[in-house]
């Protein structure tokens, strides 16, 4: 199985902040991660497929980049409805596997 | 618009089988290229994938599972399925199913969730 690594665990951010999320993946996936976003009590939802698409009805303030092994997620100006765990996701090889997640919390 | 929802029995007892069943709207599994997969969530913790069904009736399967899972489907309902066999205390957890598409390989749409406990 790919083993995705996600970082880093927990973060805080104050309001406006740019923050940075990274997943490391055990092997190439040719662009082939997702980003998810799970709210307290709630079911994960679509940030970003391909690394770098942006789902529709996603704000623009989220974006994806990478390559190879390495991809990040960016959010540029944190807000308050973007507290959250975030998880990382590759569909290169099955299973598609997760990262560990990210909790996001507003400082 | 596409939606999702899972059922299930809620508690169940160690040593019997999880019937879950994902009733969805706004697309057809029998449309090309349309998936849905499911997908679990232990407590606090993170998500572990199941299995997924196609609309050719491809499936696939988590080898860490693969001889307790099986999924199927009811094209004419909307309605995909997965039985989890022989189940402990570890496979309590909130399971969901999700859409995905072969173009995007990412599961854009989710249910909400349905929790299953095992307990003595």
């Amino acid at each position: 199985d790919i083993q995705m690594t996600q970082s880093p665990a927990s973060l805080s951010a104050s309001l406006g902040e740019t923050v940075s999320i990274e997943c490391l993946a055990s092997e190439g996936i040719s662009n082939d991660l997702a980003w998810y976003q799970q709210k307290s009590g709630k079911s994960p939802q679509l940030l970003i497929y391909a690394a770098s698409r942006l789902q529709d009805g996603v704000p623009s303030r989220f974006s994806g980049s990478g390559s190879g092994t390495r991809y990040s997620l960016k959010i540029s100006g944190m807000q308050p409805e973007d507290e959250a765990d975030y998880f990382c996701q590759q569909s290169y090889k099955y299973p598609p596997t997760f990262g560990s997640g990210t909790k996001l919390e507003i400082k | 618009q596409v939606t999702l929802k899972e059922s299930g029995p809620g508690i169940l007892q160690p040593s019997q089988t999880l019937s879950l069943t994902c009733t969805f709207s706004g697309f057809s599994l029998s449309t090309y290229g349309m998936g849905v997969g499911w997908i679990r969530q232990p407590s606090g913790k993170g998500l572990e994938w199941l299995a997924n069904i196609w609309w050719d009736d491809d499936k696939y399967y988590n080898p860490s599972l693969k001889n307790r899972l099986t999924i199927s489907k009811d094209t004419s309902n909307n309605q995909a399925f997965l039985k989890i066999t022989n189940v402990d205390t570890a496979d309590t957890a909130t399971y969901y199913c999700a859409r995905m598409v072969l173009i995007t390989t990412s599961f854009d749409y989710w249910g909400q969730g349905v929790m299953v406990t095992v307990s003595s």
